[in-house]
């Protein structure tokens, strides 16, 4: 398995307080990318990773943003985290047109 | 932009009968294309994957697939289904330009003892 770590793995939070997962992985990948996954909605990409500090947005960006100061970590901050946030979030890391490797996911609860 | 469309969100099978999963994907080039599999409080794992070669690919636990261009279509197969199998089935296509994926919204597979 591709050495990809989330944390926390399971977060409860409150609404509009600042909330921040981290992904961290060990195969010096270049890409790397933060999706959520709700049910009926498969996965959507929040953003991703190019490079270091190379970032971009994906189809469902609003409300998030990222951050890669090093090679093996990428960060995904809600400002102020709200109801429609609650979901279960995947990191994931690859090569240029190479498959995708998952982390465990973190769940999240907003309430 | 790329899409990919599963058809059926549920699909149930009884043990050892066929399976098969549908994948259809919107591309003007040939695109690379997956499959991925997650059990229950799981990430995703790679199934299989087409990348231009050859268009009967075959994965991990039985499972295959075969890109067919005229129709669009990557449709995952097993011969003969087995309880672990019962999983969430994801499609993906990576872009033409730049490296993104796009995911259906996948299949989930019950199998009936």
């Amino acid at each position: 398995d591709a050495g990809i770590t989330q944390s926390p793995r399971h977060k409860v939070t409150e609404t509009g307080t600042p909330v921040t997962l981290r992904c961290h992985q060990t195969e010096n990948h270049r890409y790397m990318y933060w999706y959520r996954q709700d049910p009926g909605h498969g996965l959507r990409l929040i953003h991703y990773s190019y490079g270091v500090k190379d970032t971009d947005k994906g189809e469902v960006s609003d409300g998030y943003s990222v951050s890669r100061s090093k090679t093996e970590d990428f960060l995904l901050t809600l400002e102020s985290a709200t109801s429609s946030q609650t979901s279960v979030y995947f990191c994931a890391i690859s090569e240029f047109k190479e498959t995708q490797y998952f982390g465990p996911g973190t769940r999240l609860l907003v309430l | 932009a790329q899409s990919v469309t599963q058809l059926g969100s549920h699909v149930s099978v009884s043990e050892g009968a066929l399976v098969l999963l549908r994948c259809n994907y919107s591309s003007s080039v040939p695109p690379y294309l997956f499959w991925y599999v997650q059990y229950p409080n799981q990430g995703l794992q790679l199934l299989l994957k087409y990348t231009s070669a050859a268009t009967l690919v075959k994965g991990i636990n039985g499972f295959e697939a075969e890109f067919k261009k005229s129709e669009t279509s990557f449709h995952l197969t097993k011969p003969s289904a087995h309880m672990s199998d019962a999983a969430e089935y994801f499609c993906a296509v990576s872009a033409n330009t730049g490296n993104q994926f796009y995911f259906g919204t996948g299949t989930s597979l019950t199998v009936i003892p």
